[in-house]
């Protein structure tokens, strides 16, 4: 599977949009996007996938580049509970097998 | 429903011994899997199963057993627990079709 490029930490201001961007450049045509994220030592929770399309869910919107090397998770209107470990991940058959590496450590400040 | 469970919570083994790390599943899920997550890193697989009877080898099978015998269970078996394998387990599931899964709430294993 691919590889991603996230930044290790972000800050963002509460209520403001929150902008997590990841590289996978060597990404293949049928590999999808996937993000998940982790909140203090819990199990992960998905968020949202793609594939070449923008995406928007209720958590959160994905936008892919037209190249597919580099997306962008935006959480529209962040909370201090968004405060977590955002993960960007990259990965064929439904993500049978997921890669994780180390994430973006998002802060959310008041 | 429950969701995805894990028992137990917290385990701490000596070096040596063996256990069996419990998953379980109420969604009818056919694909569930096991992570591993030490200090600081992020989560590797250890094992999936896409359904009853069906079990693969993920990222870092070594020491870990797997079996399916049914759609709602999915045991993590360590055959001769060594301090390499402290850590915190997590299960996941994933229904039919979906590409999102749910992870269960984790077990920290200490193995002295």
């Amino acid at each position: 599977d691919a590889k991603t490029t996230q930044p290790p930490s972000m800050d963002c201001a509460e209520g403001r949009a929150a902008n997590l961007p990841c590289n996978h450049s060597t990404i293949s045509g049928n590999e999808y996007v996937y993000w998940y994220r982790q909140i203090h030592s819990q199990g992960p929770q998905y968020i949202i996938h793609g594939l070449k399309n923008n995406e928007t869910n209720e958590m959160a919107s994905l936008i892919i580049t037209e190249d597919r090397k580099s997306s962008t998770l935006i959480l529209p209107h962040a909370t201090l509970r968004d405060t977590a470990v955002y993960y960007c991940i990259v990965a064929l058959n439904y993500g049978n097998k997921l890669v994780f590496g180390a994430g973006t450590i998002l802060r959310v400040k008041s | 429903n429950a969701g995805v469970t894990q028992t137990p919570k917290f385990q701490v083994l000596k070096t040596g011994q063996s256990m069996t790390l419990q998953c379980a599943q109420d969604m009818n899920h056919e694909y569930m899997s096991w992570y591993r997550q030490d200090p600081g890193m992020g989560l590797r697989l250890i094992h999936y199963s896409v359904g009853a009877g069906i079990t693969d080898q993920g990222e870092v099978p070594n020491g870990y057993n797997v079996s399916r015998s049914t759609t709602e269970d999915f045991p993590l078996r360590l055959l001769s627990a060594a301090p390499s394998q402290t850590s915190v387990y997590f299960c996941a599931s994933r229904p039919t079709g979906a590409r999102g899964q749910y992870f269960g709430p984790g077990t920290r294993l200490t193995v002295t």
